[in-house]
């Protein structure tokens, strides 16, 4: 069973819009930390925004926000008044387990902000 | 700050060969792992490594290797190299260990196989 799905393999969003990137995990572990990354062209992974699995509050930084449903077992990154800049493709990351350091990555989704 | 930097940045080998990477990670990070991005399969885990012993392997065969030296400098190896080995391969460093200790990206090896 996939434990990160990311069900949107691409969107495109008007430039000053909000967007909304869905991701839902699986995981039986009760302490998991779940991670957005962005990957532009250039290849590099730039991480956004962390949500632990007890912290009571979604996660903000900036324009990133995270609107965390435990019970539903989804993460979704939502970012506000998108910029061309956010053209890019975008993965739901989760880390099970203190102690194991892997990321278990989803499929990613395309990002494209129309002028 | 100087990030994590991966070298080479782009690499072609001939099937059978052998390949070596290099990972820098950011200066202080003591752990560092790497990761296999292909369209196929997407970003897949290989390894990890901290203070210079193998913490964790992904579910690789045992061609693909790796090492960690006492300044945190990571290489990894592969040996008798397929077609199937195209792809980024990304490096990440964090400071330490921990369920949300971030990690810091390279900007990958592309490697092609022909």
């Amino acid at each position: 069973a996939q434990k990160i799905t990311q069900t949107q393999p691409g969107m495109f969003v008007q430039e000053k819009e909000a967007v909304t990137l869905d991701c839902t995990y699986d995981t039986s572990d009760p302490s998991y930390g779940l991670f957005w990354y962005k990957q532009p062209s250039s290849g590099e992974m730039i991480f956004l925004i962390y949500q632990g699995s007890y912290d009571q509050q979604n996660a903000t930084e900036g324009r990133y926000s995270l609107n965390f449903q435990k019970a539903r077992k989804s993460a979704n990154l939502v970012i506000s008044a998108s910029q061309l800049g956010d053209s890019a493709m975008y993965f739901c990351a989760m880390r099970e387990d203190f102690g194991n350091e892997k990321l278990t990555f989803g499929t990613g989704t395309r990002l494209t902000i129309i002028p | 700050k100087a990030g994590v930097t991966q070298t080479p940045r782009y690499l072609i080998k001939t099937r059978g060969q052998q390949v070596t990477l290099s990972c820098s990670p950011i200066s202080g990070h003591r752990s560092v792992s790497w990761y296999q991005q292909t369209p196929g399969q997407g970003l897949q885990f290989l390894f990890e490594y901290f203070s210079e012993t193998q913490r964790n392997k992904g579910n690789f065969p045992g061609r693909f290797s790796g090492r960690q030296f006492s300044n945190s400098r990571s290489e990894m190896n592969v040996s008798t190299l397929e077609l199937g080995d195209s792809a980024l391969y990304l490096c990440a460093s964090s400071l330490t260990r921990g369920l949300g200790t971030e990690a810091f990206f390279g900007q990958g090896t592309r490697l092609t196989v022909v």
